[in-house]
Parts: C-alpha cells; sequence; structure tokens
C-alpha cells in the first residue's frame, strides 16, 4: 500500500522568513503533486513533477522531486500572509492506476 | 460556469433522510472522483468513474451510491448515513489517458448528519 507522510503537519512562520515542507512516499513514482486549500475551500492545483530532478516554480513556492529518495520539497521563499494555507502533496504510485494518494497536508500559517 | 462545480455546497440532513450531491465537469475530462475530507484525517478516495464506467470503488459503505450518467456529471446519492459522515465531500475530475493524472477539483459539499 502507498504511504504518504508529510512534515510537518503544522507550520507557524514569519512573514519574510524560509522553510520548506517535505514529502516522502513509500513506492516507485515519478509522478507527484502539490495542492493548496484554503479554509473552507476546494483543492487548487499547484505543481505537477513529473520526473527525476524536477522543479518547479511559481512565485514565493518552488517545489522539487527526488524520485531515488522518494521525496518531494515545497519551499517557501520569504514567507508572506497570502501563503497561509493548508498544502497537500499527492502520489501517482505506478501501479495505482488512476488513484492518487494524498499525505495529511501541512497547514501554513504566515505571522505578521 | 468553468472548472467543476458541485451543488449543494451545504447540505444538513437527518439520518433516515436521502439526498443526492451534484457534480459536473466543464473542462472537456473524462474520468470522475468523489472524495471524502474529514477533520484531520487525509483525503480518502471513494469512487472512480473512467468514461462513465465505475473503475473504483475505495470499500465505500452501500449508504453512497455513485451515478455517473456521463463524463461530465457525477452524483452521490446519499441514504440512512451516520453522523460521522458528516464531512466535506469534494469532486475531482481529469483527463485520462495521459502519462499523468492531474486532478481538479469542486468547491466540495459540506455535509452534516444530524
Amino acid at each position: 500500500e502507498l504511504k504518504v507522510e508529510q512534515n510537518p503537519l503544522f507550520l507557524s512562520m514569519q512573514e519574510e522568513k524560509n522553510y520548506t515542507i517535505y514529502c516522502n512516499y513509500s513506492t516507485t513514482s515519478d509522478r507527484l503533486y502539490w495542492y493548496r486549500q484554503d479554509p473552507g475551500k476546494s483543492l487548487e492545483s499547484l505543481f505537477v513533477l513529473l520526473s527525476n530532478g524536477a522543479v518547479k516554480q511559481e512565485g514565493r513556492l518552488m517545489a522539487s522531486l527526488d524520485t531515488k529518495a522518494r521525496l518531494s520539497t515545497l519551499h517557501i521563499t520569504a514567507a508572506v500572509h497570502d501563503l497561509s494555507a493548508t498544502y497537500f502533496c499527492a502520489v501517482d504510485g505506478e501501479t495505482s492506476g488512476s488513484r492518487l494518494t494524498f499525505g495529511e497536508g501541512t497547514q501554513l500559517t504566515v505571522n505578521p | 460556469e468553468t472548472g467543476v462545480t458541485q451543488t449543494p455546497r451545504h447540505l444538513v440532513m437527518g439520518m433516515t433522510n436521502k439526498k443526492s450531491l451534484k457534480c459536473e465537469q466543464h473542462l472537456g475530462h473524462n474520468a470522475m472522483y468523489w472524495y471524502k475530507q474529514s477533520a484531520k484525517k487525509p483525503l480518502e478516495l471513494m469512487f472512480v468513474y473512467n468514461f462513465k464506467e465505475q473503475t473504483e470503488n475505495n470499500s465505500v459503505p452501500s449508504r453512497f451510491s455513485p451515478e455517473c450518467p456521463n463524463s461530465s456529471h457525477l452524483f452521490l446519492h446519499l441514504h440512512t448515513l451516520q453522523p460521522e459522515d458528516s464531512a466535506l465531500y469534494l469532486c475531482a475530475s481529469s483527463l485520462s489517458g495521459l502519462s499523468y493524472n492531474e486532478q481538479f477539483f469542486g468547491p466540495g459539499t459540506r455535509l452534516t448528519v444530524l
């Protein structure tokens, strides 16, 4: 069974600081997705990572994938309050067909 | 309408009621999904439909009954639910046949079972 673990689960940051969220998964995969969810809202697709070494950046967020380590990171640069949300990673395992397995989510709060 | 829409957005029902959740996608996708999101739990996949055919039922109790009349519409029929079924129910869609499975989510239906 594919397992996806995120850490930390809760992250309180100060504005302008940098931090990284980690996503570890338990099986071979080169397809990993990051989503953002605001309170009471749906999930918004942020990044799709499809190969070892893939790196994608959008604004203050940068995601990367290391398939050999079965690890993805979401790096936040110079955090601002607007980034406060819950961030999920999801993995599409090689044998999982159309199933995505989600991590528990990291609840990020950016404080002034 | 754009993206994935869901109705109703909020639903309160008694344990003996019958209700239905509706999802519609306007993205030209051919796969649709129901997820359950409970507090402090990861998203749980409930059902998957590809080209209107159910391809996955993740051991969901029979009080949840999905229906997919076409690739754009997905329903979740609810009857004799339990209070522990209270959750956010999310619909998603994706395009089958690609090498990846990026899913696009609707706004969800917040369900409360009394």
